[in-house]
């Protein structure tokens, strides 16, 4: 099936750094959602953007939904442990949900 | 805990044979959705249903079946098995009925390996 490009792949970063990722498409979405996936676990709803342009926090995450509705992308700021997981950028449009193909986070002690 | 429960958590088999895998839904939610999850394919959208009626349809293989309860518990059959159906499958629910305008509430998923 088709897939979104989601990078990076993975990231190893000290705790206390920012990161950032990104989810970029040839298509255009209606909706972007962000979803984080802990070891052994099913993937959680972090943020959803509806509209061209939104910029939306959670806590230390912020996501946007491009201005072209073809790219989304999440920050995370002062990265703590429990920010280790995959993270996944997920577009809606044309009735189709498509996953991108995650960013796995590692903290460096 | 999301409130979803699937079962079972392990399952091994043999290729060629049939399987189901179960979830319930969290309480009061009426959509119930599937997705497989695995290494080359990453996570990709199987089914939904909603209130007991199919409501979308992703990539799911035509040996795949689902099918949602009038108590809105469902299955996910899987039938003529093969080596490369091995993943982790993972149910979802959410209240509402849209595929993206509803928080989607995710299970621990089942892990189905194929030998």
């Amino acid at each position: 099936g088709q897939q979104l490009n989601q990078s990076p792949q993975s990231m190893f970063i000290q705790e206390g750094e920012d990161v950032s990722m990104n989810c970029t498409s040839s298509s255009i979405f209606n909706t972007w959602l962000w979803y984080k996936q802990d070891p052994g676990e099913g993937p959680v709803l972090l943020i959803a953007l509806y509209k061209a342009g939104e910029l939306t926090s959670n806590g230390r995450l912020t996501a946007q939904f491009g201005i072209t509705r073809k790219d989304s992308f999440l920050n995370i700021s002062a990265s703590i442990p429990s920010d280790v997981g995959i993270y996944f950028c997920v577009s809606f449009g044309n009735e189709k949900l498509t996953f991108g193909t995650g960013t796995r986070l590692t903290i460096i002690p | 805990d999301s409130g979803v429960t699937q079962t079972p958590k392990h399952l091994i088999t043999a290729t060629g044979q049939r399987v189901t895998l179960r979830c319930s839904p969290r309480s009061g939610d009426l959509s119930v959705y599937w997705y497989q999850q695995s290494l080359d394919q990453g996570l990709q959208f199987l089914i939904q249903y909603y209130n007991g009626e199919e409501r979308a349809k992703g990539n799911i293989l035509e040996r795949f079946s689902a099918q949602q309860f009038p108590d809105l518990h469902s299955e996910l059959n899987l039938s003529s098995l093969e080596l490369g159906d091995s993943a982790l499958y993972f149910c979802a629910s959410s209240v509402e009925g849209h595929l993206a305008y509803n928080e989607q509430f995710f299970g621990p998923g089942t892990r189905l390996t194929v030998l």
